[in-house]
């Protein structure tokens, strides 16, 4: 496997369930991100993990809720969705090395995910 | 607030004429852009980069214009191939900052053969 790997592709779940997305990248990288795209909206920041520390978009509901168990694996733990919360979920992983340098992310494929 | 805005949802361009997508942005201390390109059912791709010390970067049949003074980059495809029809989105960041990106809600282009 290389570069960043998303499963489930495609997850249906009812709202009172709860569900886990995975994302495992094999490149190395020190951070790894969710993003969230909706329909016509701009791809969202929901949670960074960068050099062992976490930060959040405050405006996430905490029905998400993010783990890091190392640097190549991380999850979205997902409980008590809302019809709302459908949508595209992107994990990316990047390089960060210092406050000068800048590296672009490398996406996964996605998790379509479908509240009903 | 969006900070990275990307003004037309979609494009049409005919084969081997160019394509332009322009990307606006609102923050001044944004000094690192890039240009992802997606296809259906596919994650994000890195397509091109610029930092706010060049006005251009040429990548092959891509490059990118960055215009500081109106906070305004765009991308140009010459020549336009039936490939390159996906979504483009346009990001943003401020170095410093964590490495963190904000992005545009994208451009759908399609190029007709």
């Amino acid at each position: 496997e290389t570069g960043v790997t998303q499963t489930p592709r495609h997850l249906v779940m009812g709202m009172t369930n709860k569900k886990s997305l995975k994302c495992e990248q094999h490149l190395g990288h020190n951070a790894m991100y969710w993003y969230k795209q909706s329909a016509k909206k701009p791809l969202e920041l929901m949670f960074v993990y960068s050099l062992e520390e976490r930060v959040e978009n405050n405006s996430v509901p905490s029905r998400f809720s993010p783990e890091c168990p190392n640097s190549s694996h991380l999850f979205l733990h997902l409980h008590t969705l809302q019809p709302e919360d459908s949508a595209l979920y992107l994990c990316a992983s990047s390089q960060v090395e210092g406050p000068e340098t800048v590296y672009g992310y490398t996406f996964g494929s996605g998790t379509r995910l479908t509240v009903v | 607030d969006q900070q990275v805005k990307q003004n037309s949802p979609s494009l049409s361009v005919q084969e081997g004429r160019i394509s332009i997508l322009n990307c606006d942005y609102t923050n001044s201390m944004f000094d690192y852009f890039l240009w992802y390109k997606k296809y259906p059912a596919e994650g994000p791709t890195f397509l091109i980069s610029i930092s706010s010390i060049k006005d251009k970067n040429e990548d092959g049949r891509f490059t990118v214009f960055l215009n500081k003074s109106a906070k305004h980059l765009s991308l140009h495809i010459v020549p336009s191939q039936p490939g390159d029809s996906a979504v483009y989105f346009c990001a943003a960041s401020v170095t410093n900052t964590g490495n963190q990106f904000y992005f545009g809600t994208g451009t759908s282009l399609t190029v007709i053969p």
